[in-house]
């Protein structure tokens, strides 16, 4: 158990939908860092959060977005949903520090019907 | 720009026999090596690490890797698979700059024959 926890476990949906996802990170761990994992493309990094504020985008869509709260939980916001999106989605949460290793969730599973 | 290369996206090894998965990465500078583990329907773990002192990195469940500073290498080994360690193995980096990402690796799916 890395204490990083990801609510919901699985997702199905339909096309054109919003999901939220959300992860709670390790505590005392300022930084949140959100995966996009899926067969054709791997572990894709799209976003990452440092005590509230976006420190680092990747390949995150601009249908996705995300946040982090004061509380320092953070959500994954993806809308107008198709098949592609489909995936497993990773939070991960590290410490502040120089040798940080980043502590990953059991992930949301993703499917859009 | 920083980046990761995986030699082989599978590898099948006898149970028992030596496990060897490589890592190359691109940098002017060392960055932070990392080798994670995800065995199937769970998220990555962290195997193990290299940020500064012996080049030689123990890690967990029996694996070691080296950092070969002139090779740009960062291999992962075993002496001898066991069938538990079927799983993906993904290579990763950081700069050495304060809270910057994580480059992860395309992933080597370790196969373990019987």
């Amino acid at each position: 158990d890395s204490g990083v926890t990801q609510t919901p476990k699985h997702l199905i949906t339909a096309t054109g939908q919003r999901v939220t996802l959300r992860c709670s990170p390790r505590s005392g761990d300022l930084s949140v860092y959100w995966y996009q994992q899926s067969l054709d493309q791997g572990l894709q990094f799209l976003i990452q959060y440092y005590n509230g504020e976006e420190r680092a985008k990747g390949n995150i869509l601009e249908r996705f977005s995300a946040q982090q709260f004061p509380d320092l939980h953070s959500e994954l916001n993806l809308s107008s949903l198709e098949l592609g999106d489909s995936a497993l989605y990773f939070c991960a949460s590290s410490p502040s520090g120089t040798y940080n290793e980043q502590f990953f969730g059991p992930g949301t599973r993703l499917t859009v019907l | 720009a920083q980046s990761v290369t995986q030699l082989g996206s599978h590898v099948s090894v006898s149970e028992g026999a030596l496990v060897l998965l490589r890592c190359n990465y691109s940098s002017s500078v060392p960055p932070y090596l990392f080798w994670y583990v995800q065995y199937p329907n769970q998220g990555l773990q962290l195997l193990l690490k290299y940020t500064t002192g012996a080049t030689l990195v123990k890690g967990i469940n029996g694996f070691e890797a080296e950092f070969k500073k002139s090779e740009t290498s960062f291999h992962l080994t075993k002496p001898s698979a066991h069938m538990s360690d079927a799983a993906e193995y993904f290579c990763a980096v950081r700069n050495r700059n304060r809270d910057d990402k994580i480059i992860f690796g395309k992933g080597t799916r370790l196969h373990i024959l019987p």
